[in-house]
């Protein structure tokens, strides 16, 4: 089974701010990585897919970046409704699909 | 544009079961995979298996093979889950979601409590 490992658990930006997130697989998974925001409460809801792909909707301010096993979520100008965790998941590796832990990502 | 409504909250008992359905709505229900996916309290998002709309065909993650089965109704576009044997440690929120791009569509979650 491929482990996702996400880094850091808890992020804490001010607005206007950038915010890195980290996603490490324990094995490569090509591009097929895709990225979540969660809202307590909420579905979660994609983000991006293929590693950098924006889905439908999503604002530009997120992006996704890496391939093979190091990938990265940047938020280049944080706002207030960001507040969410963030997961990544892998879909490599088919049919198995598995997240990672999450980042949580605060508002200062 | 593409929906999916899951069943309202569910409230078992140990050794019960549960069957949830996700109904869906703007796509052709039989061209994309439906997985299934939870998240326990406190814990990360959990795959649990897929379900492959047109023709049934499903896999399950080993964790809940031979507990779990999924099934759908192409007439009624849904899909449904059925967790067997429960347990206090299936208290979660289950999602159901569509296969595209990655998971691109979610349904709003079921709760799930087990408790005696």
């Amino acid at each position: 089974e491929t482990v996702m490992t996400q880094s850091p658990a808890t992020l804490s930006v001010s607005p206007g701010e950038r915010a890195t997130l980290s996603c490490r697989a324990s094995q490569s998974i090509s591009s097929n990585l895709a990225w979540y925001q969660h809202k307590r409460g909420q579905a979660p809801r994609l983000l991006v897919y293929g590693a950098s792909t924006r889905a439908t909707g999503i604002p530009a301010r997120f992006s996704g970046s890496g391939s093979g096993t190091d990938f990265t979520l940047t938020i280049s100008s944080l706002q207030s409704e960001d507040s969410a965790v963030y997961y990544c998941q892998q879909y490599n590796n088919w049919p198995r699909y598995t997240f990672g832990q999450g980042t949580k990502v605060e508002i200062k | 544009q593409a929906q999916l409504v899951q069943s309202g909250a569910e409230v078992k008992k140990p050794g019960a079961s549960v069957k949830i359905s996700c109904k869906a709505s703007g796509y052709s229900f039989t061209t994309y995979a439906i997985h299934w996916v939870r998240q326990a309290p406190g814990q990360r998002l959990e795959w649990m298996g897929w379900i492959n709309a047109g023709n049934g065909n499903t896999k399950y993650s080993q964790k809940f093979q031979g507990r779990v089965t999924f099934s759908r109704d192409t007439s009624a576009s849904a899909a449904y889950m059925d967790l067997s044997s429960l347990k206090s440690e299936d208290t979660a929120i289950y999602y159901c979601a569509k296969e595209e791009n990655a998971f691109d569509c979610w349904g709003q979650g079921t709760l799930v409590t087990v408790s005696s």
